[in-house]
């Protein structure tokens, strides 16, 4: 059974960097294919896509946040990190990693979701 | 890249059917859609990928028979039949597209589905 577990701080203040860590049980980023995504939604508001970090750390980042987000894994904790640094209000949102799975050239849907950490950021 | 747009809301009686639309703009008839489930409170739940020929792959865990999907043209749709009180939910729909550094996912904005 595939879980997955968001974790970090519920406030940030404007301008700081942003860390959540995911933590998933029920499959390994060591297996060729497997991927673990994040996604984001403001309150209210409709999901938005931020990153994906596949078994071989490959990669894969929204344009327009590219240049504020890091996606590491660390396999042996079964475990993924967001870094997103300048973190301003409209970045409020709860943040959400899932569990993807290919093999290696195409891949299926994200097909398990933690339960999502709200975040927000205010001063 | 593509975009995703679906009506705001929706509603049904309970035991009554309902069709959630999710519509790709021009260009991209080809492409496959995931259909999700949320509701109130909680983290999206995958129900479905579905493309032209209808369901690509298998369900979500625990998807009951009374969800089903179709596709046509620039339309994904997404049926429920026997519709109950705990189907009032957010149905969200995504799709991927391209590839290495110009890999996107995108979401449309979702449907709010009440249950009368």
């Amino acid at each position: 059974q595939i879980t997955l577990k968001e974790s970090g701080p519920t406030l940030v203040k404007p301008t700081q960097t942003l860390t959540l860590t995911c933590t998933f049980s029920g499959f390994s980023l060591n297996t060729t294919g497997a991927g673990v995504g994040w996604i984001r939604q403001p309150p209210g508001k409709a999901l938005e896509w931020l990153g994906l970090i596949y078994w071989n750390d490959d990669n894969r980042y929204s344009p327009s946040l590219k240049s504020r987000l890091t996606i590491t894994k660390d396999t042996s904790k079964n475990q993924v990190v967001l870094t997103m640094t300048d973190m301003g209000p409209v970045d409020t949102a709860t943040y959400y990693c899932a569990h993807r799975q290919g093999d290696g050239y195409n891949y299926g849907p994200l097909d398990y979701w933690g339960q999502g950490t709200l975040v927000t950021v205010s001063s | 890249q593509p975009v995703l747009t679906q009506p705001p809301s929706a509603s049904a009686s309970l035991g009554a059917s309902v069709t959630l639309t999710c519509t790709l703009s021009s260009g991209y008839s080809n492409y496959k859609v995931d259909w999700f489930q949320q509701r109130p409170g909680k983290g999206p739940r995958f129900l479905m990928r579905v493309g032209t020929g209808g369901i690509v792959g298998s369900k979500g865990d625990g998807i009951p028979d009374r969800f089903s999907v179709l596709g046509s043209g620039l339309n994904r749709y997404l049926t429920i039949r026997n519709i109950q009180e705990e189907d009032e939910s957010d149905y969200h729909c995504g799709a991927d597209h391209g590839s290495g550094s110009k890999f996107v996912w995108v979401f449309g904005g979702g449907t709010k589905l009440t249950v009368l």
